[in-house]
């Protein structure tokens, strides 16, 4: 089992370009999230998907917009990157009824110029 | 929405020491309180966690304790070894159904050989 993978794991990015960071897991978990980790702010969640169909959004959403593709992929997209969208990004997955525990991805660096 | 902070952001121990790290929560329908360890240029993974039907939870060298009454929970690492150098991040989950994590800012450990 590979978990959760994410891909790219590095992309630097001219400000107003646009990009997806592509999340797929295969440990048939319902709920899928994105986190940006930022030094000193922690993880804080951009979106999440409570199961397959569903989206919400988290803490810091705007800029970004995502799309739960099917139960096993969930993408985050930046329609127009600007310098403050310069972080690493984890997807993660967890079965809301199970321990409760966040599956992370090995993440993806992210500069905006 | 839930409010977790994190103290302190850098500790650093001799090896063989005890290290406390302390967070506080906000939201009193918080059940669900998970540790993650984020070694350098690594995925977070979870390490302890407790429910807040639960004091303590011990697991060889690490202890959570939780307090719902203060509304804050601990994480102790007993005779530390150089591979517990890591940064740690404490998080809460509300209750009821679906529910984000929330985390804090997180504490880098440096055990000193």
């Amino acid at each position: 089992n590979a978990g959760v993978t994410q891909t790219p794991k590095f992309q630097v990015l001219k400000t107003g370009q646009s990009m997806t960071l592509q999340c797929a897991q295969d440990m048939n978990h319902n709920s899928m999230y994105w986190y940006r980790q930022d030094p000193g702010m922690g993880l804080r969640l951009i979106y999440y998907s409570a199961s397959e169909g569903t989206t919400d959004k988290g803490e810091v959403p705007n800029g970004y917009n995502v799309s739960r593709l099917n139960k096993r992929e969930f993408s985050l997209r930046l329609e127009s990157a600007a310098p403050s969208q310069t972080s690493v990004y984890f997807c993660a997955s967890s079965e809301v009824r199970g321990t409760g525990e966040l599956f992370f991805g090995e993440g993806s660096r992210l500069t905006v110029l | 929405g839930e409010n977790v902070e994190q103290h302190p952001s850098t500790l650093s121990v001799q090896e063989g020491d005890s290290a406390v790290i302390k967070c506080t929560y906000s939201d009193s329908a918080s059940n669900y309180f998970p540790w993650y360890k984020q070694e350098l240029g690594k995925r977070p993974q979870l390490i302890i966690d407790i429910r807040s039907n639960v004091g303590e939870k011990k697991d060889q060298r690490i202890a959570v304790t939780l307090n719902k009454t203060a509304k804050h929970f601990s994480l102790h690492i007993t005779e530390t070894q150089p591979e517990d150098s890591a940064v740690y991040f404490c998080a809460a989950r509300g209750s009821g159904g679906y529910q984000k994590v929330t985390f804090g800012t997180g504490t880098k450990l440096q055990v000193i050989p």
